[in-house]
Formats: structure tokens, C-alpha cells, sequence
């Protein structure tokens, strides 16, 4: 079936730098995007959203891009902080509907 | 203002017993929509209620139910319960659900032993 998917479970990157995560879609008529940022024994907290009307959007040291063509959505953060530390989570809203499908989770740690 | 607030925290049942987890949305916000978080299957959306009705079911068993009350707070039911239900429950709340910003509780732990 249609789901939603991340590249990598894991990612580690030094205090300072800018850190990557990616997800794949699959659902051509997705239309809206979020990522969510998961910390340990708390629910997931909204970071940013996009429409497929556009291509890129940027908020307080994120950045979500999406390419329709690939059907792929990356959020990219900035100069990233151990409080970035936590698990990230891309979703779809397909067909305009009520449900998120949510990725399986990326799970950034950041080193000092 | 006050987030979303969802009771209890966590909870052990027994096998074939039945749970009710509750969710109080933000203020203002009508819809509520009820995930389950496990580490095998992730993020799986339940159901979602807008004023008092179910707009839309998840691929969950008859087992699952949920309803929505005046004030927008709603519940979710387990009943029959068994080991795979051992989860994180969460609940969201947004203005009116679909592309709407959801803003998520800390969930209810639910083990089942």
C-alpha cells in the first residue's frame, strides 16, 4: 500500500552543524506535509508544515523542501543544539482528509 | 493557554479487560483525532471527531471505539484488551482537523499484562 517513509533511523551531527533528515512519500495525492519532533515521554510537537503548492518554506532555523517529482520532503536544520536531540517524524495529510500517515521516525542525537 | 491534556498518564490492565483514556483539547479547538505509537508499527491513526462525530476510522478492530462530547473532549475504549494494545495512546487537537496545525497531548501509556 501508499505510506510514508524515512531514508535513515539514525542520525548523529556535531553541535553547530546543519543536520538533514529525509522522507519519502508515495502517495501522488498527498497535498500537505509536517514534521514533527518527538522528544522522550512527550507527544510530538509541530515544527513545520508545507503545501504542495510549494516548494520550499522555512521557519526559525528549519527549512522543509519538497520535491512533487520524487515525492520527497527533507527538513533541514540549522546550526543544531543538543535540545534538537530527539526522534522526527515526517506526515502526510493525503486527499485532504481527517488522518496523518506518519513515517516511521528518524531519531537525531547531536554531540558535543 | 492550557495544551492538550490527556488521563490518566499511564495504566496496566489485564488481558480481556476494557480501558477508557480520556483527551480535553485545547480550548476552542473542535476536532480531536486518537493515534496509536508502538516501536514495530509507529504513528497509526485511530479515529478523528469533529462536533460530536466521526469523520473518519483508522484500520483498528471493532474493538476501538471513541466518541466526542459537547465540550470537544472525547474518549477512546479498548475493550477485550490483549498484549498487542500495549501502547502509547495519543490524542490531537486542532481547529478543525484536515490541514489545520495539530497540537498533540503526552499520551496515556497503556500496558497490558
Amino acid at each position: 500500500g501508499e505510506s510514508v517513509g524515512l531514508h535513515l533511523p539514525t542520525l548523529s551531527v556535531q553541535e553547530g552543524d546543519n543536520s538533514i533528515i529525509n522522507c519519502a512519500y508515495s502517495n501522488s495525492a498527498s497535498d500537505y506535509f509536517i514534521w514533527y519532533k518527538q522528544e522522550s515521554g512527550k507527544g510530538p510537537q509541530f515544527i513545520i508544515d508545507i503545501r504542495s503548492n510549494m516548494d520550499k518554506r522555512q521557519g526559525q532555523r528549519v527549512t522543509v523542501l519538497l520535491n512533487k517529482t520524487v515525492k520527497h520532503l527533507s527538513l533541514q536544520i540549522a546550526a543544531t543544539q543538543p535540545g534538537d536531540s530527539a526522534v522526527y517524524f515526517c506526515a502526510e495529510n493525503p486527499n485532504s482528509g481527517y488522518a496523518l500517515n506518519f513515517g516511521k521516525g528518524t531519531s537525531l542525537l547531536v554531540t558535543p | 493557554k492550557a495544551g492538550v491534556t490527556q488521563t490518566p498518564r499511564y495504566l496496566i490492565k489485564t488481558r480481556g479487560q476494557q480501558v477508557t483514556l480520556s483527551c480535553s483539547p485545547i480550548s476552542g479547538h473542535r476536532s480531536v483525532s486518537w493515534y496509536q505509537q508502538t516501536p514495530g508499527q509507529g504513528l497509526q491513526f485511530l479515529f478523528e471527531y469533529f462536533s460530536e462525530t466521526q469523520r473518519n476510522k483508522g484500520n483498528f478492530p471493532g474493538r476501538f471505539s471513541g466518541r466526542q462530547f459537547s465540550n470537544s473532549r472525547s474518549e477512546m475504549n479498548v475493550s477485550t484488551l490483549e498484549l498487542g494494545d500495549s501502547a502509547l495512546y495519543l490524542c490531537a487537537s486542532s481547529l478543525e482537523g484536515g490541514r489545520t496545525e495539530a497540537f498533540f497531548g503526552q499520551g496515556t501509556r497503556l500496558t497490558v499484562v
